[in-house]
């Protein structure tokens, strides 16, 4: 079946530190591979995505890997800021059929 | 302005009482889908359309329906809601996927508490 794996959070980090949000996922064929971001009594908006191996998705100095060898799409972030603080979910969406998935989501919270 | 929109954003009622949850977007999009949020779980996928009166079940779709008679509106019906059913709901929609998965654009949510 299809199925993501998100790190446990909360996550705390001081202002400029280094971010990873690890997420590996299990999918059936080839899926195209998504972070969204939910901010504090918001819906979800897209961060990035990758729809193919090796794909490097990037917005906002964020950065993820579609890794097929290792099913993984780990998050980074060289220097998180405040404003960063929010809800971070990875997704999945097989390339056959119709449904998205989602991990459980990881809870970032950077302080000053 | 490009959006999805949810109403109410917020509702508390009581066991049996038949409620909808509206969802209309204005981008016309062909896919829409209904998820419940809750703590430990993520968001899990409740129904969806590929179109107008195209829809299918997700992975959490009982004690829900779903009707599409137009392509921008998707609402959420609970016909005797239950405790269990207190959850945070998001609508989204996307452009389709016949050309491959895309993002989703999401609602605002809708809170709702069943006493």
């Amino acid at each position: 079946g299809n199925s993501v794996t998100q790190m446990e959070g909360p996550v705390t980090l001081s202002e400029e530190a280094f971010l990873t949000i690890n997420c590996t996922y299990t999918a059936t064929g080839y899926p195209s591979l998504f972070w969204y971001v939910q901010y504090p009594g918001e819906g979800l908006q897209l961060l990035l995505k990758a729809t193919k191996a090796d794909d490097k998705g990037s917005n906002k100095g964020f950065e993820a890997t579609y890794r097929k060898e290792t099913t993984s799409f780990h998050l980074e972030k060289g220097s998180v800021q405040v404003s960063d603080s929010a809800v971070y979910f990875c997704a999945l969406a097989p390339n056959t059929g119709n449904q998205f998935y989602f991990g459980t989501g990881t809870s970032l919270t950077v302080i000053p | 302005e490009a959006q999805v929109t949810q109403n109410p954003r917020y509702l508390i009622t009581v066991t049996g009482k038949k409620l909808t949850v509206t969802c209309s977007q204005n981008m016309n999009h062909e896919y829409m889908s209904w998820y419940r949020q809750d703590p430990g779980l993520g968001l899990r996928q409740i129904y969806y359309s590929m179109n107008v009166e195209v829809t299918d079940k997700g992975d959490v779709p009982e004690g829900y329906k779903v009707s599409r008679k137009e392509k921008r509106n998707f609402p959420l019906i609970l016909e005797s809601p239950s405790p269990n059913q207190t959850s945070l709901y998001f609508c989204a929609s996307s452009p389709g996927l016949a050309g491959g998965p895309v993002e989703q654009f999401f609602g605002p949510g809708t809170r709702l508490t069943v006493l």
